[in-house]
Formats: C-alpha cells, structure tokens, sequence
C-alpha cells in the first residue's frame, strides 16, 4: 500500500534557527496535506497542496510540492517557541485516504 | 462554527467492559473519520464515514464497531479490547471524502486495564 516517509524525526533548533522537514511517498498522490499537532493536542490542518510543482506561503512558513507529486517539503523561517510541535504531512488520494508520514517533532530553544 | 467535539476526554476501561465514544461536527461536513493515535506515533486511519454509509474499514478488528447514527454525529462502541488498544482515539470530519482538509477533535484518551 501507500508509504509516506517523512524525516527527520526529531529537530532541535535555536530561536531564530531555519527548520525544514522532508515528505517523500511511494505513490504519486492525488494532494499533500500538512498538519501541526502541539504536545497534549491534536492533529491541526495547515494547507493542502494539489498541483505539480506547488508553492504556497503562510507568514514564515514555506510549503512545496514536487513536480512528479511524490514529495513534499515544509520550511519555517526565524522559528519561534510558539513552532514548537509535531509536524505531519499526510498524502491524500482522490478516494479521502489521508496516509500520514511519521512526523517531524520540532523542539525550539529560546 | 469549526469544532469538532468528543467525549468523554478519558476513558479507563476493563477488558470484559463495552463503553462507546462520541463525536460530533455541525460544519455541514458529510465525511467523518476515526484514528488511532499512538504516542509519538502518526494518527493511523480506522474508518471513513461518507453521507452517513461508512466506506473504508481498514482491517480494523471486529472489537470496534462504528455507528454515524446521522450526519453530524459518530460512535465508536468499543468491547472486549486489549490492553494495546490504549492510545488516543481521535475523530475527524471534512466535506466530504473527496481530498478536503480533515478537521480533528480533541481525542478521547482510552486506557485499557
């Protein structure tokens, strides 16, 4: 069935330090979704990228989907304490499966 | 209104008990989900729920039982569970199944004795 590798695992940044986490799927994907999940918390919904090649921009965050829609990269500028979580990407198809990477634990030190 | 709500919040049951968890959206959404979540682990799909018929059982054992009684709630009736049942049960909804955004719940932490 359908792999969504994510890495790293863990990320220990200083404030102000860039973060970035990588996706890669086994399958061509219909969507990539990312999600944020906060220590005690649940799964949150930040974006959703469809098209080949896709960039979109939230504030200091940077998302990218690859052109053969296999991959998926976060990037978050200058983190912040307030970054601190897990961060999921989760590759969807057409039929509403969402498979979820194994997630990036970004640990932020002030 | 962009909640989705479960209870209870904890759940302490014994193997021999039957207990159910509850979930409910009033976003119009017309797909729901539910996951189990492992610490540190990603949410791993249960069941998919579409206009109320559910729609993707993912080899889930028969221990769990789903129910969309209509399209704004979602039980999941639970008996005879294993101690490594314990996780975070989370529910989730979204428009429909059709790759939209998953908006989740809370969680209901269930610890199996």
């Amino acid at each position: 069935g359908q792999q969504v590798m994510q890495i790293p695992q863990y990320q220990h940044v200083q404030e102000g330090e860039d973060f970035t986490t990588y996706c890669n799927s086994s399958t061509t994907l219909s969507n990539i979704q990312w999600y944020k999940q906060r220590p005690g918390g649940h799964p949150v919904f930040l974006i959703q990228l469809v098209k080949s090649g896709e960039v979109k921009k939230q504030k200091r965050l940077t998302f990218q989907f690859g052109e053969a829609k296999k991959n998926s990269s976060l990037h978050i500028t200058a983190t912040q304490t307030t970054d601190v979580g897990t961060y999921f990407c989760a590759g969807g198809t057409s039929y509403g499966k969402l498979t979820f990477g194994q997630g990036t634990i970004l640990t932020v030190h002030p | 209104d962009t909640e989705v709500t479960q209870t209870p919040k904890h759940l302490v049951m014994g193997m021999t008990n039957k207990k159910s968890l509850k979930c409910e959206q009033h976003m119009g959404h017309r797909a729901m989900y539910w996951y189990k979540q492992k610490a540190k682990k990603p949410p791993e799909l249960m069941f998919v729920y579409s206009y109320e018929k559910l729609s993707i059982n993912e080899s889930v054992p028969s221990r769990f039982s789903p129910e969309c009684p209509n399209s704004s709630l979602l039980n999941l009736h639970l008996h005879a569970l294993q101690p490594e049942d314990s996780a975070l049960y989370l529910c989730a909804s979204s428009q429909d199944r059709r790759a939209y955004e998953q908006y989740f719940g809370p969680g209901t932490r269930l610890t199996v004795t």
